[in-house]
């Protein structure tokens, strides 16, 4: 069982490349999200779904899009990467208290 | 809007000293709460959490906190810290579908 799992844990991308970050959790629950985190920002929730077929925007979802593939994957897709957006990425699904939030590794990801 | 602030960006305390994270919230209903802690290059892991009934909650590792709704605050207490407890610390609300977190503070801890 092994919670939340995030490929990759860390990337390096330059201004304009895309790429796909990776999130899916084995613990059958309907809710998924995405953060972002940042020195002095704390985490900021981009988009999160909170069922299979749905996908709503957070606070800070303007240069992302998402997908959710089905109930245990949601993934994350940064079409033309900035330097604003180098970020640790971590994705999150309902832990197993109630209200709880259960953490991904995170993505730490550089674009230059 | 729903906001957690956490007015303290650094924190050092001495090893065995006592410790208080404050935290306050805006939110117009009766919130959950959370503390997580972060350590270096890791993600989040849950310290504790308040829905209702006592206000004084206790956590992992030794830690508590204590809602007061008069104050709209969460603080995070620890009688004794240890030299393993630095790292970041986040204060949390869950209104429903969303969570809010504080900007977190940062503990030191000096041998």
């Amino acid at each position: 069982n092994a919670g939340v799992t995030q490929t990759p844990k860390f990337q390096v991308l330059k201004t304009g490349q895309s790429m796909t970050l990776q999130c899916a959790q084995d613990m059958n629950h309907n809710s998924m999200y995405w953060y972002r985190q940042d020195p002095g920002m704390g985490l900021r929730l981009i988009y999160y779904s909170a069922s299979e077929g749905t996908t709503d925007k957070g606070e800070v979802p303007n240069g992302y899009n998402v997908s959710r593939l089905n109930k245990r994957e949601f993934s994350l897709r940064l079409e033309s990467a900035a330097p604003s957006q180098t970020s640790v990425y971590f994705c999150a699904s309902p832990g197993h208290g109630r209200g709880e939030q259960y953490f991904g590794p995170g993505t730490r990801l550089t674009v230059t | 809007a729903q906001s957690v602030t956490q007015p303290d960006i650094h924190i050092t305390v001495s090893e065995g000293a006592s410790l208080e994270l404050r935290c306050n919230y805006s939110y117009g209903a009766t919130p959950y709460l959370f503390w997580y802690v972060q350590s270096p290059g890791q993600g989040l892991q849950l310290l504790l959490k308040y829905f209702s009934g006592d206000t004084l909650v206790q956590g992992i590792k030794g830690f508590e906190a204590e809602f007061k709704r008069s104050q709209s605050s969460f603080n995070l207490r620890k009688p004794s810290v240890h030299w393993s407890d630095a790292a970041e610390y986040f204060c949390a609300v869950n209104t429903g579908n969303q969570f809010y977190f504080g900007t977190g503070t940062s503990l030191t801890v000096i041998p």
